[in-house]
């Protein structure tokens, strides 16, 4: 089944503490990205990836950081987490460009920092 | 940067009705999207609408374009409790092909 899968779906942390969440998707798409989602401001764009070991900076990139050494993986790191890193996070992969391809979600990361 | 806005904001209708949501947007776009989110899940892609056109269906799903207006509309007709979830419209500008901007949705709620 084509999908894409993220790790943790839950996560509660402490300030400061480092943490991966992963993403991975089995349809050997070149575009991979990472959204967060706030009430009342929809879904804002961390980085995206073109390819692999290409990655840019969306509109809020601050605080994190990706990595994209192989083509279906593309984790999101968080060095040192805040309180206003709480948020929806989502992972999602196409196969080109926006405007010929759909793009696929995975189910979410719900990230509480304390 | 470049943002599509939903109207209205929250829809609750009663099962059967008809269900109609609208985007706006600012600059010329190569296509528009229109995507589906059950509560605390990942986004669904519905369909997609270029700008050379104007009417798309799929099921109960119409969307029209009107690049003059700027703006594009999302109708999901004979309404189900199933269709309960929020709808977000995305853009991809003609500059930037790679990049989708999300609005910040619609959520209906269809009443059984």
């Amino acid at each position: 089944e084509a999908q894409v899968t993220q790790n943790p779906r839950y996560l509660i942390t402490v300030t400061g503490k480092k943490l991966t969440v992963t993403c991975s998707q089995n349809m050997n798409h070149e575009y991979m990205s990472w959204y967060r989602q706030d009430p009342g401001l929809g879904l804002r764009q961390i980085y995206y990836s073109m390819n692999v070991e290409v990655t840019d900076k969306g509109d809020v990139p601050e605080g994190y950081k990706v990595s994209r050494k192989e083509k279906r993986n593309f984790p999101l790191i968080l060095e040192s987490p805040s309180p206003n890193q709480t948020s929806l996070y989502f992972c999602a992969s196409r196969a080109g460009l926006a405007g010929l391809y759909e793009q696929y979600f995975g189910p979410g990361t719900r990230l509480t920092v304390t | 940067s470049q943002q599509g806005e939903e109207d209205p904001q929250a829809l609750s209708i009663q099962e059967g009705e008809n269900a109609t949501m609208n985007c706006s947007y600012k600059t010329s776009i190569n296509n528009l999207q229109w995507y589906r989110q059950n509560s605390g899940r990942g986004l669904v892609h519905l369909i997609l609408i270029r700008s050379n056109e104007r009417e798309k269906h799929s099921g109960r799903l119409r969307v029209t374009l009107d690049t003059s207006k700027k703006s594009s509309s999302l109708l999901i007709t004979a309404s189900r409790a199933a269709d309960t979830a929020s709808y977000f419209c995305a853009t991809v500008r003609m500059d930037s092909s790679y990049k989708l901007i999300f609005g910040s949705g619609t959520r209906l709620l269809v009443r059984p």
